[in-house]
C-alpha cells in the first residue's frame, strides 16, 4: 500500500514569492492533516480535513496560507506571499478516523 | 490552553541501557498515542492507547496509560542504535479529534 505522497520533497524561494505544497493521502483515509514542524519542535496541526471539509484551522495563519482538498482526496497548502519565518517542515498526514496519524516525508520550506 | 507536557527534553543513554519518557496532563485523556521520528525524517505512528491502566508491548517497547488518564509512559528495554530518534505523545484530550501534541524526547545513543 502506498503511503502520503508529498511534493516537493525540498524548496527554497525568496521572501514576498509564493509556494505550494501537495499531498496525496492513503486511499481511503477520510481525515487529511497539515502540519508545521520546526527543528527541535513537535508537530504543529495548521489545518485538518474530514474528506472535503476543513473542520479545524484554527491555527492556520489565514492572512497568507490557505489549504484545499478537492473531493476530498488530495490537499494542497500555499502560502501567499512567504515570509522567512515560515521555513519549516510541512507535513501531511491522513488517518481513517483518529486512530493513527500517517504521515508523509514532508516539504521542507527554506525561505531566504 | 490544553497541554500535553512530556519529559524528558533529551535522554543520553549508552547502548543496552533503558530508555523512558513520560507525558502528563491535568486533564484526563480520552486516549494517548505515540510517535517515533527518525533524524531528519516524520512521525511514524507506533500505538494507541484508550483504556484506563492498559498497557501494550511491542517488542521491546511497553507502553502504559496511567490509571486516571492523565499520564502515559514509553518505556524502551536495552537500547539500540536502531532506537535513535524523538519519541511523541500525542492525544485528542477530550475527544474533539483535534491532537496535541507533547514537546517529545529526542533518545541519544552515547558514542
Amino acid at each position: 500500500e502506498a503511503g502520503v505522497v508529498q511534493s516537493p520533497r525540498y524548496k527554497i524561494i525568496e521572501k514576498k514569492q509564493p509556494v505550494a505544497f501537495w499531498c496525496n493521502p492513503i486511499s481511503g483515509h477520510n481525515t487529511l492533516y497539515w502540519y508545521r514542524q520546526n527543528l527541535g519542535q513537535g508537530p504543529e496541526l495548521l489545518i485538518r480535513y474530514e474528506n472535503e471539509e476543513a473542520v479545524d484551522d484554527s491555527q492556520l495563519p489565514k492572512d497568507r496560507f490557505s489549504a484545499e482538498r478537492l473531493k476530498g482526496v488530495d490537499s494542497t497548502l500555499k502560502i501567499q506571499p512567504a515570509e522567512l519565518g515560515d521555513s519549516a517542515v510541512y507535513l501531511c498526514a491522513s488517518s481513517l478516523g483518529l486512530v493513527g496519524a500517517f504521515f508523509g516525508q514532508g516539504t521542507r520550506l527554506t525561505v531566504v | 490552553g490544553q497541554q500535553v507536557m512530556q519529559i524528558p527534553q533529551y535522554q543520553h543513554v549508552q547502548e543496552g541501557e533503558d530508555f523512558t519518557t513520560y507525558c502528563n496532563s491535568s486533564t484526563t485523556l480520552s486516549n494517548i498515542q505515540w510517535y517515533k521520528q527518525r533524524p531528519g525524517g516524520h512521525p511514524v505512528f507506533l500505538i494507541q492507547l484508550v483504556k484506563s491502566g492498559e498497557v501494550k508491548k511491542q517488542k521491546r517497547l511497553t507502553f502504559q496509560f496511567g490509571e486516571a488518564k492523565k499520564n502515559s509512559s514509553l518505556h524502551i528495554t536495552a537500547t539500540q542504535t536502531t532506537d535513535v530518534g524523538t519519541y511523541f505523545c500525542a492525544s485528542d484530550m477530550d475527544s474533539n479529534y483535534q491532537l496535541i501534541w507533547g514537546a517529545g524526547t529526542k533518545l541519544i545513543i552515547k558514542p
